[in-house]
């Protein structure tokens, strides 16, 4: 079935830096590309999603990137502000089915 | 819309007692998703339905564990009998179509003593 690995699984960086997860997917046929936060405590919710027919997408300070040969989409969020500190999900679509990675636990020190 | 709704939030359940776990998806939302969620595995899919339909139920861990969709505003995980293991966040999730974006509950916490 679908695999989807993620890294790093943590990562802590300080206010004002860059961040960027990377994920790797094992389906060919995905061709949907959804990044998830997850506060403590709370239910996982949208923050950017990708199609395959598009290479990159920007949101504000959130970016997303995807390169279908290589298999792999990163998550790049600028600017970081530490209320960014939450787990992200990278996920990946295909027959209507939605896989996640293992999720990215983020700290943003101020 | 009040989102997808869950219940019960929080359950405490002895090991070897059935446990049911709800899920009322957002109306109009024809693909339902149950995940389980742990600090070792992460958001694992457990089963997703399509027009109230099991599409594929390959991630249920055991016989234990099985799921219903009656109708398209309810849906149902049960394990039986549960084990201290089972103990994790349950989601449920719906979307609109396919691979769109999946709305997902507040998650009912089991702990299974």
């Amino acid at each position: 079935g679908e695999n989807v690995e993620q890294h790093p699984s943590t990562l802590s960086v300080q206010e004002g830096d860059s961040a960027v997860i990377k994920c790797t997917y094992s389906d060919s046929a995905s061709n949907y590309f959804p990044w998830y936060k997850q506060e403590l405590g709370k239910r996982p919710q949208l923050i950017i999603d990708i199609r395959s027919n598009v290479g990159e997408k920007k949101d504000q300070r959130i970016a997303v990137t995807l390169n279908k040969t290589a298999k792999h989409f990163s998550l790049h969020i600028t600017e970081t502000q530490p209320e960014d500190s939450a787990v992200y999900f990278c996920a990946s679509g295909g027959f209507q089915k939605l896989v996640f990675g293992t999720g990215t636990r983020l700290l943003v020190s101020p | 819309d009040a989102g997808v709704i869950q219940s019960p939030r929080h359950e405490v359940t002895e090991m070897g007692q059935e446990v049911t776990l709800r899920c009322k998806p957002i109306s109009g939302h024809n693909s339902l998703f149950w995940y389980r969620q742990t600090m070792m595995r992460g958001l694992e899919l457990l089963i997703y339905f399509n027009n109230n339909v099991p599409i594929d139920d390959s991630g249920m861990p055991e016989d234990r564990f099985s799921a219903k969709m009656p109708n398209a505003s309810f849906s149902t995980l049960k394990i039986q009998p549960s084990e201290p293991r089972d103990s994790a966040v349950y989601f449920c999730a719906s979307s609109p179509g396919l691979n769109t974006e999946a709305f997902f509950g507040q998650g009912t916490r089991l702990t299974v003593v």
